[in-house]
């Protein structure tokens, strides 16, 4: 298996709708992260969570809610999106927050129509 | 505030050509840094990480350079292949700032012709 999993590879979600993007990691690493790749723009760090705590939200808003029951999985559940949400949503674990090297899941392609 | 540029914004070079890719960043005070590369709509493969002690890392035909304090790191790729064909991303992470947050840069889009 890969080192980091995610699932759906995409989505298309209308803006009422309510949906969650999975992440698994098998590398026994301590932090998981969420990043947003949108057309034309740098990556932006959305969450971090360390040893299953959220450590840093960077200013997300609140209709993205990332949970973390493990320090193995981490999910994002999306609701009442907008179409600017459309974007690549990128898990990514380490083997701790601040000094570890980073690896990246294929990522979750989503359509907010 | 970190901030990450990487010049040039896109390159063309022909199959067999040594290539440098150049990064900068504003907050010298990093723990370490790392090279991506990003297949069009995938995800990053890690390809380096470079410790802030260290002034360089080679994996194969790849070899990066840190300069930490003038803040420069520099990607070279020895006798480019078409499958080296990719968008290569550099990003520092800050001692200062959010924690675990690596700032990126928007990338080098690399083409190498058959």
């Amino acid at each position: 298996e890969t080192g980091v999993t995610q699932t759906p590879r995409h989505l298309v979600m209308g803006m009422t709708n309510k949906k969650s993007l999975k992440c698994e990691q098998h590398l026994g690493h301590n932090a998981m992260y969420w990043y947003k790749q949108s057309a034309k723009k740098p990556l932006e760090l959305m969450f971090v969570y360390s040893l299953e705590e959220r450590v840093e939200n960077n200013s997300v808003p609140s209709r993205f809610s990332p949970e973390c029951p493990n320090s193995s999985h981490l999910f994002l559940h999306l609701h009442t999106l907008q179409p600017e949400d459309s974007a690549l949503y990128l898990c990514a674990s380490s083997r701790t927050a601040n000094t570890g090297e980073l690896f990246f899941g294929e990522g979750s392609r989503l359509t907010v129509l | 505030k970190q901030e990450v540029t990487q010049i040039p914004a896109a390159l063309s070079v022909p199959e067999g050509e040594n290539l440098v890719l150049n990064c900068s960043f504003t907050d010298s005070a990093i723990y370490n840094l790392q090279w991506f590369r990003q297949d069009p709509g995938k995800g990053l493969t890690s390809l380096l990480l470079i410790q802030s002690s260290q002034r360089e890392q080679t994996s194969g035909r790849l070899n990066a350079s840190l300069d930490k304090s003038s803040g420069r790191s520099t990607l070279y790729i020895a006798a480019s292949q078409p499958g080296d064909s990719a968008t290569y991303l550099c990003a520092p992470k800050a001692v200062r700032g959010s924690q675990g947050n690596l700032i990126f840069g928007k990338g080098t889009k690399l083409s190498v012709k058959p």
